[in-house]
């Protein structure tokens, strides 16, 4: 089953910031989360490992609460290069490699 | 520069046709997988390999098939058992190795209409 990921879809101003959550049924040992602009390629942003440290570079982060079974997406002081659907993506076993994407977030960042 | 092809880009068949679509990559990626993504939704694993002749089925594999004889192709082949199989098709590539990233490559994408 897909993990859930929420807001489904939000729409922010320049310099607001968002938080995007996805959530998972089974445990979780790794999230990817990616960032597809329409008609390209997922790209890739960070990976947070089980046992390993919240991530980020420039003004995006991410958490990884393994007890919840959920991974959490900081966009801060959003841009308009922000725009774009954001997935989340999960290995629930160590060593399978098998990533199963989320549902999606969809993010519009206005001037 | 080393990535991902996926070609045809877009591509149009009648009902009751096999299609392959094809995937390279010149990466020296261990690990190569297949999604499916519908309008508005997320990415559906079909097929996934991490070797040579080797492969684990995904999601929603019913209605696909895939060959894994290079490392650096895997194509994959919508049957005319896809009950609807007009989608945006993904192709990724990563090595298996978390501690740098294991991050996924993907292609551009092959886009299939049936008709």
């Amino acid at each position: 089953q897909q993990p859930v990921q929420s807001p489904q879809a939000v729409i922010l101003r320049e310099g607001e910031d968002a938080v995007i959550n996805c959530s998972s049924s089974k445990a979780l040992y790794s999230v990817h989360w990616y960032r597809q602009k329409h008609g390209e390629a997922p790209v890739f942003l960070m990976i947070l490992l089980k046992g390993g440290e919240q991530k980020g570079h420039e003004k995006i982060s991410a958490s990884f609460n393994e007890k919840k079974q959920q991974s959490s997406l900081y966009l801060t002081a959003s841009q308009l290069s922000y725009s774009g659907t954001y997935f989340c993506g999960t290995e629930t076993t160590s060593g399978t490699y098998k990533y199963i994407f989320g549902t999606g977030t969809r993010l519009k960042v206005l001037a | 520069d080393g990535g991902i092809t996926q070609s045809p880009k877009y591509l149009f068949r009648k009902e009751g046709q096999n299609v392959t679509l094809s995937c390279e990559q010149n990466l020296n990626h261990d690990a190569m997988y297949w999604y499916r993504q519908d309008p508005g939704q997320g990415l559906r694993l079909i097929y996934y390999s991490q070797i040579v002749n080797d492969f684990q089925k995904g999601d929603i594999a019913e209605g696909y098939s895939v060959s894994r004889e290079k490392k650096e192709s895997f194509p994959l082949t919508v049957t005319s058992a896809q009950k609807n199989p007009t989608a945006f098709y993904l192709c990724a590539s990563s090595i298996l190795d978390r501690v740098n990233t294991g991050e996924l490559f993907f292609g551009e994408g092959s886009r299939l209409t049936v008709l």
